[in-house]
């Protein structure tokens, strides 16, 4: 149990396009989703706070107008990068937390993008 | 800002060795996690101690926890050359509703 998958695993684009990524928790319910960058040979570093029906919270240096972040559902969670750079190019990875039960963040797999 | 800070940042041994990572933080946390990660791959969670344990286990790794000098150890017993890998500590603050606050990890290569 307590699956998390993204989607897609890895995407080109070319610069100024924008890119969708989504993650969805499989076989529980999500109040809370977690954005994090992993740019290579680096650690990971959290982007936002996602909260069911409301409005992401932003880590600071984080540009929310850049990465939209909307989380429809308990269970899905979208981050967009907008007019994405090269410089944009890194591993996102997504965590999910059970209603709930506190702790535990479930990861998933990634996302790798890179900006032509 | 990066709460942890592993050390050493690479660490090459022979298999069947143990394995010593140890993570030290800044601020009060309510607990510390280990995960693996695979060259280019996701984050396996390994273990999560809270901070009023002060040692745990898990098959062939062994977490300690030092509030006091916030410092952790991750040691891995009787090392597989599966075990190369990136490991991570991470922590946290809230009661879930805050994301983790990773180190900057140690390479482990494990010599066949």
């Amino acid at each position: 149990g307590a699956v998390v998958s993204q989607h897609p695993s890895w995407v080109i684009c070319k610069s100024g396009t924008s890119v969708k990524i989504e993650c969805r928790s499989l076989d529980f319910q999500a109040t809370t989703m977690f954005w994090y960058r992993q740019f290579p040979k680096q650690s990971l570093m959290l982007m936002a706070t996602s909260n069911e029906g409301s409005k992401a919270t932003y880590e600071q240096g984080v540009e929310k107008d850049k990465f939209l972040i909307n989380h429809a559902s308990l269970t899905l969670s979208t981050l967009t990068v907008t007019s994405a750079h090269p410089e944009d190019s890194s591993f996102y990875i997504c965590s999910a937390g059970l209603a709930g039960v506190g702790e535990t963040q479930y990861f998933g797999p990634g996302t790798r993008l890179l900006v032509l | 800002s990066q709460q942890g800070e592993e050390d050493p940042q690479a660490l090459s041994i022979q298999e069947g060795e143990n394995a010593t990572m140890n993570c030290s933080y800044k601020t009060s946390i309510n607990n510390l996690q280990w995960y693996r990660q695979n060259s280019g791959r996701g984050l396996v969670h390994l273990i999560l101690i809270r901070s009023n344990e002060r040692e745990k286990h898990s098959g062939r790794l062994r977490v300690t926890l030092d509030t006091s000098k916030k410092s952790s150890s991750l040691l891995i017993t009787a090392s597989r050359a599966a075990d190369t890998a990136s490991y991570f500590c991470a922590t946290e603050i809230g009661g879930g509703a805050d994301g983790l606050t990773f180190g900057k990890g140690t390479h482990l290569i494990i010599q066949p």
